[in-house]
């Protein structure tokens, strides 16, 4: 069955350090994984994609994340935070099957970045 | 190319009046549609998913329906809104770019606000 992990529910960076946001997931197919950041009070934005090209994915605001099919993981970073990225930050999982539809959403992980 | 359509962008409605909100879609056939909510301080709800026209699958018993009259339209309604449905709803849809890619786009989302 098609599931989303998102291991933290809560991170907290200093600025100028490295942000880290994990995300695993399962699925019987060849997913395609995105990242979604949603400020307060704001709708989803999408930081960045993995649809079978490159493993490597590099995104919007210095965001990437690598697709590890042998780890099934799609794991967020960002070498240097900002305090504007405090956020939160969703991993979403897209695939050909699973009960619903084919949509699975993380629970989500808060950024915090502390001056 | 893919774009989705949600609106209104905010809205205030007394308790017991109706709801209706709607989420359209271009650039795509038969997409897989969602409707999720998001209340305060909580992570994205699946409420409703949507693989063809009039095919509704209700993933949360509430105060909710969904109907989907044409391929690319879903609509989020309600007969008489609760103060417990306040939150942020937000429109999904998930197919196969090319036919073979898994791809997602997400509407802005819809700030409801109950009073």
């Amino acid at each position: 069955a098609q599931s989303v992990t998102q291991l933290d529910s809560h991170v907290s960076v200093s600025e100028g350090t490295p942000v880290l946001l994990r995300c695993n997931y399962s699925s019987s197919y060849s997913p395609s994984l995105f990242w979604y950041v949603q400020h307060p009070n704001k709708g989803l934005q999408l930081l960045l994609k993995y649809t079978s090209a490159a493993t490597l994915v590099k995104g919007i605001n210095g965001f990437e994340a690598e697709f590890k099919k042998s780890e099934t993981s799609f794991h967020l970073t960002k070498p240097s935070a900002h305090m504007s990225d405090a956020a939160e930050y969703f991993c979403v999982v897209s695939d050909y099957g699973g009960s619903q539809g084919n949509l699975i959403f993380g629970k989500g992980t808060k950024l915090s970045v502390k001056p | 190319s893919q774009t989705i359509h949600q609106w209104p962008a905010t809205l205030v409605q007394p308790v017991g009046s109706p709801l209706s909100l709607e989420c359209t879609v271009e650039g795509t056939s038969n997409p897989n549609l969602y409707w999720y909510r998001q209340a305060a301080g909580r992570g994205l709800q699946l409420l409703f998913y949507s693989v063809g026209i009039g095919q509704i699958s209700s993933e949360v018993p509430q105060n909710l329906s969904a109907s989907r009259p044409q391929d690319r339209q879903f609509i989020l309604s309600s007969k008489k809104l609760l103060l417990s449905d306040s939150g942020f709803y937000l429109c999904a849809w998930s197919g196969l770019l090319g036919g073979i890619i898994p791809e997602a786009f997400f509407g802005q989302g819809t700030r409801l606000t109950v009073v």
